[in-house]
């Protein structure tokens, strides 16, 4: 069975500052993928970044960019620039497959302050 | 276009209760999705679909049923409610196709069963 772990409960930066977020996993299989998604308090899932475990080169939007470490099963996002805007729950999900069944770990809370 | 759609936003039931929850979507997608999302735990995968007219089972299935009598309806039945499904439900849905694609999630309900 495959698990997510986020370690860091809660985060906390600075407006205009930089911050990662830890994401680990474990699995088996050798073609996966990986997704943060962005929980504001709308409860709105959103999709920030993703990452297919075949590619080498590490996905990037915009402020967003994530460090894919495949021998460690480790999957960070950083955020640069850090907006108020910024501020919620964020999400490390795994799936492999076409039928894309996510398992998520139990989140990071983002507080963003001035 | 109003991509995910969940009905009702908030339901209380007394133990013992059944309701249904409905998730529509209008992307025409294949496949479609039911979590629960709970204090600490992060979204946890229920039931899912990957066409009109099947279903199976995710990690927390016990307690609920599924039907997906047409491709752009997607509904989660409780038959006899317990405080343990007091969560919050989420839907998504994504399209066919090669590799992991992204989820669209609804904007989830809120089910409190006393």
């Amino acid at each position: 069975a495959q698990t997510v772990t986020q370690s860091q409960p809660e985060m906390s930066v600075q407006e205009a500052e930089t911050v990662t977020l830890s994401c680990t996993y474990d699995t088996s299989e050798s073609d996966y993928y990986l997704f943060w998604y962005k929980q504001p308090p709308s409860r709105q899932m959103i999709l920030v970044i993703r990452q297919e475990a075949y590619k080498q080169q590490n996905a990037t939007e915009n402020r967003f960019s994530v460090n894919f470490q495949k021998a460690a099963k480790s999957f960070s996002l950083k955020i640069s620039d850090s907006q108020l805007g910024d501020a919620a729950m964020y999400f490390c999900a795994f799936t492999t497959g076409t039928a894309s069944k996510l398992t998520f770990g139990t989140g990071t809370r983002l507080q963003v302050t001035l | 276009n109003a991509g995910v759609t969940q009905t009702p936003k908030f339901r209380v039931l007394k133990t013992g209760q059944s309701m249904t929850l409905l998730c529509a979507q209008d992307m025409n997608h294949e496949y479609m999705y039911w979590y629960r999302q709970d204090p600490g735990m992060g979204l946890r995968l229920i039931h899912y679909s990957v066409g009109e007219g099947t279903t199976a089972k995710g990690e927390v299935p016990d307690g609920y049923n599924v039907s997906r009598l047409k491709k752009q309806n997607f509904l989660l039945g409780l038959e006899s409610a317990a405080p343990s499904q007091t969560s919050v439900y989420f839907c998504a849905s994504h399209s066919a196709g090669l590799g992991a694609r992204e989820q669209f999630f609804g904007p989830g309900t809120r089910l409190t069963v006393l």
